[in-house]
């Protein structure tokens, strides 16, 4: 299995600009995570679906950010206008969920620079 | 609420065993996990506890004991390739993972 893929690995962008993350899960996998990782505020969970539904989105820092999954194989993470304190690495993240030891297994993640 | 505490830095020896603490409170448990995050890279799965008791696996192993909220993680025979972050994660209601700060190792020549 090619496991979770991310795309882009880097972007840079100035301020204000829209960016848009993606995201391949595992196939087989139902359940899907965004997380962001800053070295101050470590790894933090933004939003997860599960059976391509939104379940809980209270980690989604505002409202300039907003996440989709049209569909099993496929999610994005949209900011939008981006501003320099959103520079981090945003990782996506799926398992099989319902099942005992369920894994998360993430992907290479993208390295946000926004100037 | 939910909140997992881990030390910041550890710095040990090649060869030597290292333990990994990791203490949690929260509202809903169904599993501790240990992952590995190698500088600019993915975390990568280490080790599972549901039940209290010691894990094996390798070189790595992994205790919980859910009355005292508490787990470690102990590596042995300690390799510079072991330099890296250590996150516990707790399985929360089987629906999403709350991570801790993680614990940034360095294995010293």
């Amino acid at each position: 299995d090619a496991g979770v893929i991310q795309s882009p690995r880097h972007e840079v962008t100035e301020m204000g600009q829209e960016v848009t993350l993606r995201c391949k899960p595992i196939s087989g996998h139902n359940s899907l995570f965004w997380y962001r990782q800053t070295m101050m505020r470590g790894l933090e969970l933004l939003i997860y679906f599960n059976n391509n539904v939104p379940i809980d989105d209270s980690g989604m820092p505002e409202d300039r950010f907003s996440a989709k999954m049209p569909n099993a194989s496929f999610s994005t993470l949209k900011i939008q206008p981006s501003e320099p304190r959103d520079s981090a690495v945003y990782f996506c993240a799926s398992r099989v969920g319902g099942i005992p030891k369920n894994i998360q297994y993430f992907g290479a993640g993208t390295r946000l620079s926004v100037l | 609420g939910q909140n997992i505490d881990q030390p910041t830095e550890m710095t040990a020896t090649e060869g030597a065993i290292v333990q990994i603490n990791c203490t949690y409170q929260t509202s809903g448990f169904n599993g501790l996990f240990w992952y590995q995050q190698h500088a600019g890279e993915a975390p990568t799965f280490l080790s599972y506890n549901v039940l209290d008791g010691l894990e094996e696996k390798g070189r790595f192993s992994s205790f919980l004991s859910r009355s005292k909220g508490y787990s470690y993680l102990l590596l042995k025979e300690l390799q510079m390739k072991d330099s890296a972050s250590y996150l516990c994660a707790v399985d929360n209601y089987g629906q999403n993972f709350v991570f801790g700060p993680g614990t940034r190792l360095s294995v010293l020549p």
